[in-house]
Parts: C-alpha cells; sequence; structure tokens
C-alpha cells in the first residue's frame, strides 16, 4: 500500500541553525500538508500546497518557514533559524485530487533544537 | 475559530473491556469529522469518518455517531484489544471553507492483557 514518507526521523540541531524536512508524498496526490505538535499540545495545521504554491498558511508559518517541491516526488519544509520553540514532531500529509477528505499522513521527523 | 476538545489521558483499560473516548467540537459550519490512530512509531491513520449529522463511522470494531444536537463524535469499541493500545486523536475539517484538520490534544490509550 502506498504510504507517505519522511526523513529523517529524528533531528537534532542548535538553535539559529537551518533545517530541511523531506517528504515524499503517495505519487498521484496532488495537495500537501505539513502539521506540528509540541509535546503534550495539540497537532496544528502549519501549510498547504497546491500546483507548486502556497494555498492555505497558519499564523505559526512565519517568514522562518518555507516549503518547497523541488522536483516531482520530495516536498520539504524549511525552518531558516530555529528557535527553542521549534522543538516538536512534525507531519507530512498529502491527499489525492477531488473530495476524498482523507490525507495520509507521514510517520512524523521528531526536531530538537538544543 | 473550530476546535476539538477531548477527554485528557492516558486511558488504561483491561482486554476485553469497553472503550468510551469522548470528544466534543465547535464549529461555525458544518464540519466532518474523524477519529485518526497513531501507533507507536507510526504516522497518523485515518480510523473511522462522518461527514453529516447523525451519520456513524466504522472501522475494525469501533464506532463514532456524529450528534449535531451535542457537538459530540464520541469513539467506542466493544471489547479492546492489547493491538488497540495507541494514541486516538479527534478532528475536524471543514471542506466548503478549506482542507486543513484541526486536532484534538490526543488520547493515548493502554491495554493491559
Amino acid at each position: 500500500e502506498p504510504e507517505v514518507t519522511q526523513t529523517p526521523s529524528h533531528q537534532v540541531t542548535q538553535m539559529g541553525q537551518e533545517v530541511i524536512l523531506r517528504c515524499v508524498p503517495i505519487s498521484n496526490h496532488l495537495y500537501f500538508y505539513w502539521y506540528r505538535q509540541i509535546l503534550g499540545q495539540k497537532v496544528e495545521f502549519l501549510v498547504s500546497f497546491y500546483n507548486n504554491e502556497i494555498s492555505e498558511k497558519s499564523e505559526i508559518f512565519d517568514d522562518q518557514f518555507s516549503v518547497e517541491r523541488p522536483d516531482g516526488s520530495n516536498f520539504t519544509l524549511k525552518i531558516r533559524s530555529t528557535k527553542l520553540e521549534d522543538s516538536a514532531m512534525y507531519f507530512c500529509a498529502s491527499s489525492a485530487p477531488g473530495p476524498s477528505l482523507e490525507q495520509y499522513f507521514g510517520p512524523g521527523t521528531r526536531l530538537t533544537v538544543t | 475559530g473550530d476546535s476539538v476538545t477531548q477527554m485528557e489521558g492516558p486511558v488504561t483499560l483491561s482486554e476485553e473491556a469497553f472503550l468510551t473516548i469522548n470528544c466534543t467540537y465547535t464549529a461555525t459550519g458544518y464540519p466532518s469529522l474523524f477519529w485518526y490512530v497513531q501507533y507507536p512509531g507510526e504516522g497518523l491513520q485515518l480510523l473511522l469518518k462522518a461527514t453529516k449529522a447523525d451519520d456513524k463511522g466504522s472501522n475494525k470494531g469501533f464506532e463514532a455517531t456524529y450528534r449535531k444536537e451535542t457537538t459530540s463524535f464520541h469513539l467506542e469499541k466493544g471489547s479492546v484489544q492489547v493491538s488497540d493500545s495507541a494514541v486516538y486523536f479527534c478532528a475536524l475539517s471543514d471542506p466548503n471553507r478549506d482542507d486543513k484538520i484541526i486536532f484534538g490534544k490526543g488520547t493515548r490509550l493502554h491495554i493491559l492483557p
């Protein structure tokens, strides 16, 4: 069964460093998403992406964040200058065209900023 | 804004016990409701969904009914198994407005053999 994959599974970085989290969505999906979950808190929507542009973003998704689909398979989330409060589990998701309502999630990348 | 509230965990039950995980929501429109499950080391998986009032979603012995009058979507299972141990997330989405999913905090479920 097709699945969304994410790498790395755990990333440790120092405050102020740039990180890139990578996702490979399901191959025929056209809608892509990033969510995050700070430990002990809710899973929060960050951004949705369709047709090579951001379709919606939350107030969390400030200028420090960016997303890109650099080729036909990868979908990346970049944090330019990490802060301690960026430590969280980051989930990528994708969905197929049409009103299926189902977003398929990856296993997540745990980001630890020290 | 729209929100989801679910019962705090962890919930610990013995195998074959009856499970209820409460979930209520606040929404301005007519959302679709979901339960997602996260098994250890894995991603979020859609467990079941309901798209309109009085719909019942069901999967793997789990059920939840969309109750508009009480704004609830409680998850139930008649007889839990050790393999049901996971974190369960109640969630909503309003596809008429956007496609983002709004999640509850999650409830960790431990089933003892």
